[in-house]
């Protein structure tokens, strides 16, 4: 079923610390997921995706590790900055372009 | 710089009276856009699918002539709320795919549309 929208968990680090960022999908047909970031009063942004028959992809200081056996992802931000404080959520396609919203998570970063 | 535009950003309307947004994807075309909604502090939820020259498709639970879809042109879908309520109040967000290579899912999305109704 579909994905639904839940009151965000908050997740607060350290400047200069990494994060680490959980979600778990809902269908197992989905071949493609996607991190994005949201933040205040805009649209969400890309950042980082991956294909289901990877397990780890990694971009500049953030890293996505898919496990499909449990259905879950995770972003991981090295040296988390101020700048990265926002809302992301984890996405998924269970069929063409028809994307699917995770329940996210707040990031607060400490300076 | 953006890809898909949002219009308006923010509007504001009576109860009762029916609102109009518009996605436009800006140097792509885009023969299917997707329109989703938010509420404070909750994640995005589909709406529907709006495909160019054709019937927009809903999710479940969407009610179909209450939020019209037209998607006249490979460039331009726009979303009607109809006889608007308070509890229609929330964050539009638009969306459309620009494949950036086969099988590609990324989706760009608009900066959102706020509607507040009175």
């Amino acid at each position: 079923g579909e994905s639904v929208g839940l009151h965000l968990p908050t997740l607060s680090v350290q400047e200069g610390d990494n994060s680490i960022i959980n979600c778990a999908y809902s269908n197992s047909a989905s071949d493609y997921f996607i991190w994005y970031k949201q933040e205040s009063g805009k649209g969400p942004q890309f950042i980082i995706d991956i294909r289901s028959n990877m397990d780890k992809r990694q971009g500049q200081r953030v890293t996505v590790l898919l496990n499909k056996t449990v259905k879950h992802l995770s972003l991981q931000i090295a040296a988390t900055q101020p700048g990265d404080s926002a809302v992301y959520f984890c996405a998924e396609t269970p069929g063409g372009f028809k994307t699917i919203f995770g329940a996210g998570t707040r990031l607060f970063v400490k300076a | 710089g953006a890809v898909v535009s949002q219009h308006p950003s923010r509007v504001i309307c009576k109860s009762g009276t029916s609102v109009k947004i518009e996605c436009r994807s800006l140097d792509f075309q885009a023969t299917t856009m997707f329109w989703y909604r938010q509420f404070p502090k909750q994640s995005l939820m589909l709406m529907a699918t709006s495909n160019e020259g054709s019937k927009a498709t809903y999710e479940q639970g969407v009610e179909k002539d209450k939020f019209l879809i037209n998607h006249a042109s490979l460039t331009l879908s726009t979303l009607t709320v109809t006889s608007a309520h308070p509890e229609d109040s929330s964050f539009y967000i638009c969306s459309a795919p620009k494949g950036r290579g086969k099988n590609t899912g990324e989706l760009f999305f608009g900066e959102g549309s706020r509607l507040t109704v009175l």
